[in-house]
Order: C-alpha cells, then sequence, then structure tokens
C-alpha cells in the first residue's frame, strides 16, 4: 500500500529562524512529489514539483529536496515570515496512477 | 481567474437531510476530485472522476454520491447525512493524462464546511 509519513506533526519557530519538514515515502512506481501549502480555511496550493531526476528545486525561500534511493524528501523554509504558518502536505503521485498519496501534514507556526 | 469553485461555502443539516455540493472548474481539467479533510487525518479522497463519464470510489466512498455532469461540474450528493460526515470538503481538478503521462498537480477549492447535527 503507498504511503506518505510526514514529521514533525507541527512545528513552531520565531519569525526570521529556518526550519525543515520531512516527508517519507513508500510509493510505487515513482512519478513525482509536490509540497502544497494549506492556509488555514484555504484549499491547498501546490508549492514545488519534484520528479525522479531532481534533486533539488527552489521555489524563493521555500527549497525542496529529494533523496529517490532512501525515498525521502524535505522543504526547507529559509527566513521564515508570519504568513509562512500553514499546514505544508506532502504528495506523491505514482506513474499511470489517477490517485496521488498524501501525506497528514506538518502544521507551522511562525511567532513574532 | 476563478479556477475551482465550491458550493456552498457553509451548510449545517439535520441528521437524515440530504444535501448536494457542487463544484465546477474552468481551466478544462479531465480529472476531478472530491476529498474530506477532518482533524489529524488529513485530506481522503472519496470519489474521483478520471475523465468525463467516469467515476470511482476512493478510500471513504460510504455515504456518498457522485456525479460527473460535464467536463466542468462534478458535484457530491449526502443523502441521509449523518453527523460523521461533519467536515470540511475540497473539490480538486487536475489535467489528469497528458501526452506526456500524468501531471499529478491538483488544483483545490476553497473547501465547504458542511456541519451535520
Amino acid at each position: 500500500k503507498n504511503q506518505v509519513e510526514q514529521s514533525p506533526q507541527s512545528l513552531i519557530i520565531l519569525e526570521g529562524k529556518n526550519c525543515t519538514l520531512q516527508c517519507n515515502y513508500t510509493v510505487s512506481p515513482f512519478s513525482n512529489l509536490r509540497w502544497y501549502k494549506q492556509d488555514t480555511g484555504r484549499g491547498p496550493v501546490s508549492l514545488t514539483i519534484m520528479t525522479f531526476s531532481e534533486n533539488t528545486k527552489s521555489n524563493g525561500r521555500y527549497t525542496a529536496t529529494l533523496d529517490a534511493d532512501t525515498k525521502q524528501s524535505s522543504l526547507h523554509i529559509t527566513a521564515s515570515q508570519l504568513s509562512d504558518s500553514a499546514s505544508y502536505i506532502c504528495v506523491v503521485s505514482a506513474g499511470g496512477s489517477y490517485i496521488p498519496t498524501f501525506g497528514r501534514g506538518t502544521s507551522l507556526i511562525v511567532h513574532p | 481567474n476563478a479556477g475551482v469553485t465550491q458550493t456552498p461555502k457553509f451548510q449545517v443539516l439535520k441528521t437524515g437531510q440530504s444535501m448536494t455540493l457542487q463544484c465546477a472548474q474552468d481551466m478544462n481539467h479531465n480529472s476531478m476530485y472530491w476529498y474530506r479533510q477532518d482533524p489529524g487525518m488529513g485530506l481522503r479522497l472519496i470519489y474521483y472522476s478520471a475523465s468525463e463519464g467516469t467515476t470511482d470510489k476512493g478510500e471513504v466512498p460510504n455515504g456518498y454520491n457522485v456525479s460527473r455532469l460535464n467536463k466542468r461540474e462534478f458535484s457530491l450528493r449526502l443523502e441521509s447525512a449523518a453527523p460523521s460526515q461533519t467536515s470540511v470538503y475540497f473539490c480538486a481538478s487536475s489535467e489528469g493524462w497528458t501526452g506526456t503521462g500524468l501531471t499529478g498537480e491538483l488544483f483545490f477549492g476553497e473547501g465547504s464546511r458542511l456541519t451535520v447535527l
């Protein structure tokens, strides 16, 4: 069964600090991995997509990494801002499947 | 850009009542999905439609029905609402199958918050 595990479940940091969120997956055959950001009361929005051949991808202050050998991904947030407070969801798609597998998300709170 | 539009945004029902959640997308996407989100459970797939004219069950389909009315619209119906169906419901769409394979990115609506008393 395809699974996506995220850690930590929740995280509290001070504004301006960096943080890293983790995602481990067992999805086969692997097609791509996306990180979504979900603000409170809103729908999730895609931040980055990682394919098998990509190790690192940046989107502003967000940097995602992928290690396809160990089936791990991380999302690093640099110089956090209050607006980064949200849930971050790791979603992995299998080749040939219409149904991506969702992690339960990491809830990030950034305090001033 | 409207993207994915869900109605209603909020609804309160009594146990046993029925209702339909509406979803429409204007991105010419082939695939559409209904998810529910509960605290600590993440997003769980109820039903999906890979393409116009097809629908399939997801992880938690019991108590729900769907209709893919046309390429734009995908509705979710609760025939006899139960308190366990109190949740936030999200509709999503994606391109689905393209010439190079499944793209995977989901575009979500803003959610419909349903309370069943």
